[in-house]
């Protein structure tokens, strides 16, 4: 799988949209970006996944740029519950390879 | 409706013993991963069921593990002659089908003294 790269961390005011980078320079054309967050010590929970174009559900917004080398996770008015560690994952069918693979991830904290 | 359930939810045991965790997945899904989730750390693939084939065992860290989900549905992960390295969270995840999102459960919290 393509390796992902995100900030360690960041913060974000409760109310205000939360904008959370990904960089996967290495994609390749078969290759889906996820995304997933996770709560203290709760499972993983998914939020959204694309390909190339943008994507929108009830809980973000997926945008990812035309040659598909980031992307970037929005969660449009964050809550104090929107805290947690949130996961980009570039997962694709090469191989038959659907396993999930988590890095770091990229701490947000939302203050009121 | 339901979602994945895993059993126990705690689990204490001392060094040498043998440990089966299980995983009830969200009825329906063909796929069922097991994940190992250190603490500070995103969880890691430790290997994946369509029904009750085991199609990827390469996470599994060595022989002492094992897994296997025999009628498609419920998976079992056993780990033989626990060590202390082996504590973690072990989490189940589900889906529809292979390449569909995964579903997590709650985890079991191992600790082995």
């Amino acid at each position: 799988d393509a390796k992902t790269t995100q900030p360690t961390s960041m913060d974000c005011a409760e109310g205000r949209a939360a904008n959370l980078p990904c960089n996967h320079s290495t994609i390749s054309g078969n290759e889906y970006v996820y995304w997933y967050r996770q709560i203290h010590s709760q499972g993983p929970q998914y939020i959204i996944h694309g390909l190339k174009n943008n994507e929108t559900n009830e809980m973000a917004s997926l945008i990812i740029t035309e040659d598909r080398k980031s992307s970037t996770l929005i969660l449009p008015h964050a809550t104090l519950r929107d805290t947690a560690v949130y996961y980009c994952i570039v997962r694709g069918a090469k191989n038959n390879d659907y396993k999930l693979s988590f890095g770091a991830g990229t701490t947000v904290t939302v203050r009121a | 409706g339901a979602g994945v359930s895993q059993s126990p939810r705690y689990k204490v045991t001392k060094r040498g013993q043998d440990v089966a965790l299980r995983c009830d997945p969200i009825s329906g899904h063909v796929s069922l991963y097991w994940y190992r989730q250190a603490l500070g750390q995103g969880p890691e693939f430790l290997t994946y069921f369509n029904y009750e084939a085991q199609q990827d065992k390469s996470g599994l860290p060595n022989d002492r593990f094992s897994a296997e989900r025999p009628e498609g549905s419920i998976s079992t992960l056993t780990i033989q002659r626990t060590e202390q390295r082996d504590s973690a969270m072990y989490r189940c995840a589900s889906s529809l089908l292979q390449y569909n999102e995964q579903f997590f459960g709650p985890g079991t919290r191992l600790t082995v003294l």
